[in-house]
């Protein structure tokens, strides 16, 4: 069984503070890291593919890190604003076209 | 461009029931897609695959079912639902070879409940 986890699971943030959460997955085998956004009523949308260790991406205030020789990646906000509430999942990708995902750190930011 | 449309929003089926979920995507050929799931306090798990119509592999032992019977349309079935059965489903797609790459694009979801 493949372990995917994120953690915190939910946290909360005041408006204008930056913040960071983690998803764990396995060192080997490793591929590529997702990371989606899924606001409430709206589908999940991908933010970043990650694939080579030391990576960083970045999308505005949001920037992700990927460490695949100890199995992390960390997502960073900036500046929370609210509109940046929303559930983060992240995924584990094989390679084999079937994404394994995390449970996702639920994100409300306090106005 | 490409859209995926997903029906219906909500559900609520009461148990032994039949079910169908639908799936279309607009825009594209051949897609590979996929059928989640998220029950209560739980990750979103993958429950169906399909490569091409008839290639549907079911990634967990399930009451449902998939099928796929255009190149754009993927449906999910129950013959008797249970209580179990209840849960956000989503649909998804990717271009075959492109998941690494672009991930997948998501419909909007069913939220299912048995009662």
């Amino acid at each position: 069984i493949l372990n995917v986890e994120q953690s915190p699971q939910s946290l909360h943030v005041q408006e204008g503070d930056s913040t960071n959460f983690t998803c764990s997955f396995p060192s080997s085998n490793f591929y590529a890291l997702h990371w989606y956004r899924w606001e409430t009523a709206k589908s999940p949308e991908a933010l970043f593919v990650m694939t080579l260790n030391g990576d960083e991406k970045k999308k505005g205030r949001i920037s992700a890190t990927l460490n695949t020789k100890e199995g992390y990646s960390y997502l960073y906000i900036k500046g929370s604003q609210p509109e940046d509430s929303a559930t983060y999942l992240c995924a584990f990708d094989f390679g084999n076209e079937k994404l394994t995902f995390g449970t996702g750190t639920r994100l409300t930011i306090i106005p | 461009s490409q859209t995926i449309h997903q029906w219906p929003a909500t559900l609520v089926q009461p148990v032994g029931s039949p079910l169908s979920l639908e799936c279309t995507v607009e825009g594209t050929s051949n897609p590979n897609l996929y059928w989640y799931r998220q029950a209560a306090g739980r990750g979103l798990q993958l429950l169906f695959y399909s490569i091409g119509i008839d290639q549907i592999s079911s990634e967990v032992p399930q009451n449902l079912s998939a099928s796929r019977p255009q190149d754009r349309q993927f449906i999910l079935s129950s013959k008797k639902l249970l209580l179990s059965d209840s849960g956000f489903y989503l649909c998804a797609w990717s271009a075959p070879g492109q998941a690494t790459n672009y991930g997948y694009t998501f419909g909007s979801g069913t939220r299912l409940t048995v009662v």
